[in-house]
Parts: C-alpha cells; sequence; structure tokens
C-alpha cells in the first residue's frame, strides 16, 4: 500500500515531442506529489509538486496531471529539449511525516 | 552558497569495515536526511532527523546509525559494512517536512 508504480523504466522522444511518464499509487492518505529530475552524476532536484486539492498544475513547459479518482498521476513535458534528457522520479508523501515514497525512476532521453 | 555538501564523493571499504558519512547543510533548514539509490529502485530513505536533536528510521535503516551533530551537520554511519550496502547514498535538506528537499551531490560508496 505503499509503493509508487512509475512507468515507462526509459522513454526516447524526438526534440519537439510530448514526454509522459506515469505515476500510480495505493495509500488515498498521500496528500503531496513531487517530480524530481536528475542528472548523472548529480542529486535529484525538484523540478515540479501537486497537491490533490486540483488536477492540473502548469510550470512553463511542465504539468502535472493528477487523477484522484484513479489514484496516478503524470508528468507531462511539452516541447522536450535535449537538455531534458534526464532521469525523472515522482514521489508522494504524507503530511503527518517527513518520509517520501519514491517511484523508480524514468530515464528520458531526447533525440535531436 | 554550497546548499548540501557531502564527503567522501566515492568511497571502497572492504566487509566488516566502518565508515562515516558527512552532510552539512547551509540553507537553516530544519529538517535532513538519508537516502539510499540502487538501480531501478528509486530512493529508499534510510533514517531523517526532522529538527535538530530527533532522528527517526526510515525505510530501511537497518546496518546504519545517525548522528545530527547540529542544525547543520547529519552524518550517516556504517558500522560493519557489507556488499548490501553498495549503493550511492544522498544527503539532503528541506525547511521542513512538506517543503522543497533540496540533495547534495550523493556519495558512491563500493563494499567489496
Amino acid at each position: 500500500q505503499q509503493q509508487v508504480k512509475q512507468s515507462p523504466q526509459s522513454l526516447i522522444v524526438q526534440k519537439g515531442g510530448i514526454s509522459i511518464i506515469n505515476c500510480a499509487y495505493e495509500n488515498t492518505a498521500f496528500d503531496y506529489f513531487p517530480w524530481y529530475q536528475q542528472f548523472p552524476g548529480k542529486g535529484p532536484a525538484l523540478l515540479i509538486a501537486i497537491r490533490p486539492d486540483v488536477s492540473e498544475k502548469k510550470e512553463g513547459r511542465f504539468t502535472i496531471s493528477f487523477n484522484k479518482s484513479a489514484k496516478q498521476f503524470s508528468l507531462h513535458i511539452m516541447d522536450s529539449q535535449p537538455g531534458d534528457s534526464a532521469t525523472y522520479f515522482c514521489a508522494a508523501g504524507l503530511d503527518s511525516n517527513y518520509q517520501l515514497i519514491w517511484g523508480a525512476g524514468t530515464k528520458l532521453i531526447i533525440k535531436p | 552558497n554550497a546548499g548540501v555538501t557531502q564527503t567522501p564523493k566515492f568511497q571502497v571499504l572492504k566487509t566488516g569495515q566502518s565508515m562515516t558519512l558527512q552532510c552539512a547543510q547551509d540553507m537553516n533548514h530544519n529538517s535532513m536526511y538519508w537516502y539510499r539509490q540502487d538501480p531501478g529502485m528509486g530512493l529508499r530513505l534510510i533514517y531523517y532527523s526532522a529538527s535538530e536533536g530527533t532522528t527517526d528510521k526510515g525505510e530501511v535503516p537497518n546496518g546504519y546509525n545517525v548522528s545530527r551533530l547540529n542544525k547543520r551537520e547529519f552524518s550517516l554511519r556504517l558500522e560493519s559494512a557489507a556488499p548490501s550496502q553498495t549503493s550511492v547514498y544522498f544527503c539532503a535538506s528541506s525547511a521542513q517536512g512538506r517543503t522543497e528537499a533540496f540533495f547534495g551531490q550523493g556519495t558512491r560508496l563500493t563494499v567489496v
């Protein structure tokens, strides 16, 4: 019940295309859903985050779509660029504690 | 502004040896975390410190100990290293539990 399942494991997208990464969770008590971006040799960095009181959040080319009834959330990267090539992690957390449960990660490659 | 600094960046240990991973943050954050990252498994929380003077177990605490030395520093100790502890270790900090976590660059540990 604590798992966060992320798919796909890897993704190749042409430059200018839309990259979509999906996550599903089971614990309906989760109330914080961040996405992190990680470049090789670096630590993860927060990209965008959402709480379940909204269905969508957009920051520049990055959008989180949240479906509370399906217990799913996804990251959409519009007009994908080679500089977006990285590993992306979704996570879910509870307001009552400090632990985030992480997805396994998606390695995204944007082909020029 | 250094952010979160981890030392060392690389380490090779023999089975049974001990070592301490150091972490310091200069953002005046209350909360600090130690994660391990293994291929295909995302990040797993080892220990966290919600505030100075407190520490709590995360998802995978066995074989590790931590010390919150002061508000800035949070160390992770392996008392008797095992090959299963071969991993990349990340320290992170946040202002409080439900806000953005900032990560260090990681320590790549190999236990032979």
